[in-house]
């Protein structure tokens, strides 16, 4: 039962850099979504899908880029790494059952811009 | 106003306690609410659901007052595999599936 899978676990990058977060998920979920956190702070929601193609902002989408070619995988993109990114990117997954709403994470990646 | 608040403690209980946490949210037409658990350097999972009516899951109870916006988790009998943050969430009404998360509010059960 792998569920959400996220890699890597740590980065650490140099200002100015790039780099994708992967996140796969193998329960024919629809919505798919990545959010941040920081220390003290509630998750905040960056982008989000809800099916293969279509993707959408969320709360703090600037500095990143996602797409959804497949239902499976959903990786974000940070194009030119700065310190305010430092922060641990959750991914996560639900069906289309609202009412439900169960959201389904990751273990994380643990980013750090120097 | 945050659109979801919470306590962030950490609330320090000795084994077998009982505790209680409340969570008040902004959006008064919000439609589906829900208690997430948070371990240290994990990932969320969820908790329980929050319904109308209250329910309960064990030693978890949770409780929805929509007439002063807030849900409330009490916690029966206590364990050391308690301790953990609790993620107040909110879904607003026609968020789609984008929920609301609070802070948390961190909870220590000691010896």
């Amino acid at each position: 039962n792998a569920g959400v899978t996220q890699t890597p676990k740590f980065r650490i990058l140099k200002i100015g850099q790039s780099m994708t977060l992967q996140c796969a998920q193998d329960m024919n979920h629809n919505y798919m979504y990545w959010y941040r956190q920081d220390p003290g702070m509630g998750l905040k929601l960056i982008y989000y899908s809800v099916g293969a193609g279509i993707t959408d902002k969320g709360e703090v989408p600037n500095g990143y880029n996602v797409s959804r070619s497949t239902t499976e995988d959903f990786p974000l993109r940070l194009e030119l790494a700065a310190p305010s990114q430092t922060s641990v990117y959750f991914c996560a997954s639900s069906s289309t059952t609202v009412a439900k709403n169960i959201q389904y994470f990751g273990a994380g990646t643990r980013l750090s811009v120097l | 106003r945050k659109e979801v608040e919470q306590d962030p403690g950490p609330f320090n209980v000795p084994e077998g306690a009982t505790v209680a946490f409340n969570c008040t949210y902004s959006n008064s037409a919000s439609q589906s609410f829900f208690w997430y658990r948070q371990d240290c350097r994990k990932e969320p999972k969820l908790l329980m659901s929050v319904y109308s009516s209250g329910n309960e899951d064990g030693r978890f109870t949770a409780q929805l007052n929509r007439a002063s916006q807030y849900i409330s988790l009490l916690i029966r009998d206590s364990k050391l595999s308690d301790s953990a943050t609790y993620l107040c969430v909110v879904l607003p009404t026609g968020g789609g599936n984008k929920l609301t998360f609070g802070t948390g509010t961190q909870l220590k059960v000691e010896l």
